[in-house]
C-alpha cells in the first residue's frame, strides 16, 4: 500500500544534541510537510517542500532545518534541541495541486523526548 | 484571517449513541474544509472533506459532515458510535492563496463509555 513512513517512531535525545527525523513516501507526491504537535494541541506547520522548493513558516525557529534529497525522502533536523522541542513530529504529503483543495496524507509521527 | 474553532475540548458518549462534533470557521470566501482523526500515538487520518457541491459529505468509518454556510459550521456526525471511535478529532480549513496549508482547530477528544 502506498503510504507515508516515519522513522523512528520514538526518539530520545539529550538537551543540545542534534537529532534528525526521517520521512519517506511511496505516494510519489510533490509536496512534503513537517508539523510539530505538542501535547493536547493542534499540529503546527513548520515548513514544506514543493518539489525542491523550500517554504518556511515565518514563526519556525532557526533551530529547525529540513532537507529533501529526492522526491521520496524528507528530513527534519533539530540542531540544538531544547526541552520545549519535545513533541510529536508529523510528516505529511500531498499531490501538489495548487490551492487549498490539495489533500494531505499524514504519517504516524515521531515522538521526540528531550532529556 | 482564517480560523477554526472547535468549542468542545472533550466529549464523552455511550457506545451506540449518536455523536456530533462541532466546528466553526472564520473565512471570507468559500472554505475548503476537512475532518481528521488521530488515535493515540498515531498520525492524522482523513475522515472526509468538503470543497463544493452537496453540503452533506460522507466519509470513512460511517462519519458524515454537513456544511452550513449561514452558520459557518462544518459539524461531524455519526449515528452510532463504536468504542474504536475514541480518538482526537481535528477540523481544518484550507488556506486560500497559501497552497495546501491547513489551519487546524484545537481538537476534540472523544471518549466512549460502554
Amino acid at each position: 500500500d502506498a503510504m507515508v513512513i516515519q522513522n523512528p517512531r520514538y526518539q530520545v535525545t539529550q538537551f543540545g544534541k542534534p537529532v534528525t527525523l526521517s520521512c519517506s513516501q511511496t505516494l510519489n507526491h510533490n509536496v512534503m510537510y513537517w508539523y510539530q504537535q505538542k501535547s493536547s494541541q493542534a499540529p503546527k506547520l513548520l515548513f514544506h517542500y514543493y518539489d525542491k522548493d523550500f517554504n518556511n513558516e515565518a514563526d519556525t525557529p532557526d533551530n529547525f532545518q529540513s532537507r529533501r534529497p529526492n522526491t521520496s525522502f524528507c528530513f527534519l533536523d533539530i540542531r540544538s534541541p531544547g526541552l520545549g522541542d519535545a513533541a510529536m513530529y508529523l510528516c505529511a504529503t500531498s499531490r501538489g495541486q495548487r490551492g487549498p483543495t490539495d489533500t494531505q496524507y499524514f504519517g504516524p509521527g515521531t515522538r521526540l523526548t528531550v532529556l | 484571517a482564517q480560523s477554526v474553532t472547535q468549542p468542545d475540548i472533550h466529549i464523552t458518549v455511550s457506545e451506540g449513541a449518536s455523536l456530533e462534533l462541532r466546528c466553526n470557521y472564520s473565512y471570507g470566501a468559500t472554505p475548503y474544509l476537512f475532518w481528521y482523526v488521530q488515535s493515540p500515538g498515531q498520525g492524522l487520518q482523513l475522515l472526509l472533506k468538503y470543497f463544493s457541491g452537496d453540503t452533506l459529505v460522507q466519509g470513512i468509518k460511517g462519519f458524515e459532515a454537513e456544511f452550513k454556510r449561514s452558520q459557518s459550521s462544518f459539524n461531524l456526525r455519526k449515528p452510532s458510535v463504536h468504542w474504536s471511535d475514541a480518538a482526537e478529532y481535528f477540523c481544518a480549513v484550507g488556506a486560500r492563496n497559501q497552497g495546501g496549508k491547513l489551519i487546524f482547530g484545537q481538537g476534540t477528544e472523544l471518549s466512549v463509555k460502554p
